[in-house]
């Protein structure tokens, strides 16, 4: 069984829309967690981190829940530069082991 | 924010032949260094995970002879690819992190073999 798991989409939306992906994790002693994303060909870039209590940047949230073993990130209001591709990030071992999400591909169209 | 670099960006090289991509942190100290290779429409997948003076350590599937890393520096890592094949083409990408939790990524490597 992978470490991490996504749905690999793509997610199409329009401009406006709200979207939100899940990923989940095999290994419940995973201590950290994180969103990447990732553009075409490009290098991926950390989003943000996913805390137990949740947390919100600007139009992005991030939820955890342990008990079910799976991360959510929630887009508002999209916009045409979120089109990307998104990364579930897991992490163990006191950040010497970084296990990634086969990613979701996220379109959003005017 | 901290800056990672790779060289080259882009690589041809001849099947039978090496190719030595460099990972250097610009900015800052990176404690471990992180080798990734991706395949189009894959995620990364985590190669080997490198400290500064001492062995890499190897994911499993991952040819240590194949794939030599050498971390010299706080700054600089090494990935060479020895004995090219056409299926070792790839976007390799390395991260460093400096003991806090995030990874700051080099912008990758392209490596093509003919």
């Amino acid at each position: 069984r992978k470490e991490v798991e996504q749905d690999p989409g793509p997610f199409n939306v329009p401009e406006g829309a709200t979207v939100a992906f899940n990923c989940t994790y095999s290994n419940s002693a995973s201590q950290s967690f994180f969103w990447y994303r990732q553009d075409c060909r490009k290098e991926p870039k950390l989003l943000m981190s996913v805390y137990s209590s949740g947390n919100e940047d600007g139009r992005f949230t991030a939820q955890l829940n342990r008990a079910s073993q799976y991360i959510s990130l929630l887009i508002r209001d999209s916009k045409l530069s979120d089109s990307a591709t998104y990364l579930c990030v897991v992490n163990k071992d006191n950040f010497n082991k970084f296990y990634f999400g086969s990613g979701t591909k996220l379109n959003v169209k005017p | 924010g901290a800056v990672v670099s790779q060289h080259p960006s882009r690589v041809i090289c001849k099947s039978g032949t090496s190719v030595k991509i460099e990972c250097r942190s610009l900015d800052f100290q990176a404690t471990t260094m992180f080798w990734y290779r991706q395949f189009p429409k894959q995620s990364l997948m985590l190669m080997a995970t490198s400290n500064e003076g001492s062995k890499a350590t190897y994911e499993q599937g991952v040819e240590k002879d194949k794939f030599l890393i050498n971390h010299a520096s706080l700054t600089l890592s090494t990935l060479t690819v020895t004995s090219a094949h056409p299926e070792d083409s790839s976007f390799y990408i390395c991260s460093a992190t400096d003991g806090s939790y995030e990874q700051y990524f080099g912008p990758g490597t392209r490596l093509t073999v003919t």
